[in-house]
């Protein structure tokens, strides 16, 4: 298993500020990933953390807005940039560990709410 | 892509059984099963693979049919600590990411 730390675990923005999460994982994992959740609804993934290369985005997320780091097999931080209030979500950061068809791990998530 | 989940909410009754299906237009490669309680992560339940692997956790069970890209979670004499909303992922051949369905929220009530 994984133990996940994610900061901060809640934050209220001005908008047009950037907010960077972070996500420390207690062993080295293979993939790291971003989701975003806004209330009441599903998990969307944003992108996949590769360590040592960019990121790779799903349709509708662009880097220039939600740049992401992942220095080592342990940490990543993903930065929501220029804020607005239609960024207020839950953001969650996920690990899956080895390369088989295991399960995924989630950070208990930060909450953002842009004013 | 996203897997397409039904029903969208479940009111139950403490000893209730209930049924979640998911399904797939696209072919998977295998379909996990997760539980979100409210302001909390997801939570891990169980992973269905190609050939029809059905693996169970407590009174919870799943099935994967790779004819019709179906998967159902099957949750037996339901207990007050079953509430939450449920969540198939869908990983595809080749990928390791999860794509989640929309979310099935069972409430389960004594």
């Amino acid at each position: 298993s994984a133990v996940i730390s994610q900061k901060p675990s809640r934050d209220i923005c001005q908008r047009g500020t950037s907010l960077t999460i972070q996500c420390q994982v207690d062993s080295q994992v293979t993939m790291m990933f971003w989701y975003r959740q806004q209330p009441g609804q599903s998990l969307t993934l944003i992108a996949t953390a590769n360590q040592g290369s960019e990121a790779t985005y799903e349709s509708g997320f662009v880097i220039d807005k939600f740049p992401i780091s992942r220095p080592n097999l342990t940490f990543s931080t993903l930065t929501v940039s220029n804020m607005s209030p239609e960024d207020s979500s839950i953001y969650l950061c996920s690990v899956v560990i080895g390369t088989g068809n295991t399960e995924a791990f989630f950070g208990q998530g930060t909450r953002l709410t842009v004013v | 892509q996203q897997p397409v989940q039904s029903p969208q909410a479940v009111i139950l009754r403490e000893g209730e059984d209930a049924v979640i299906n998911c399904s797939s237009s696209k072919a998977l490669y295998s379909v996990h099963w997760y539980r979100q309680k409210h302001g909390e992560a997801p939570v891990f339940l169980m992973i269905l693979l190609k050939g029809g692997e059905q693996k169970g956790h407590e009174k919870i069970s799943a099935s994967f049919n790779e004819k019709k890209q179906q998967s159902s979670l099957y949750l037996t004499a339901s207990q007050l600590s079953y509430s939450g909303t449920y969540f198939c992922g869908s990983r595809f051949q080749g990928a390791q990411k999860l794509v989640f369905g929309q979310g099935t929220r069972l409430t389960i009530n004594p």
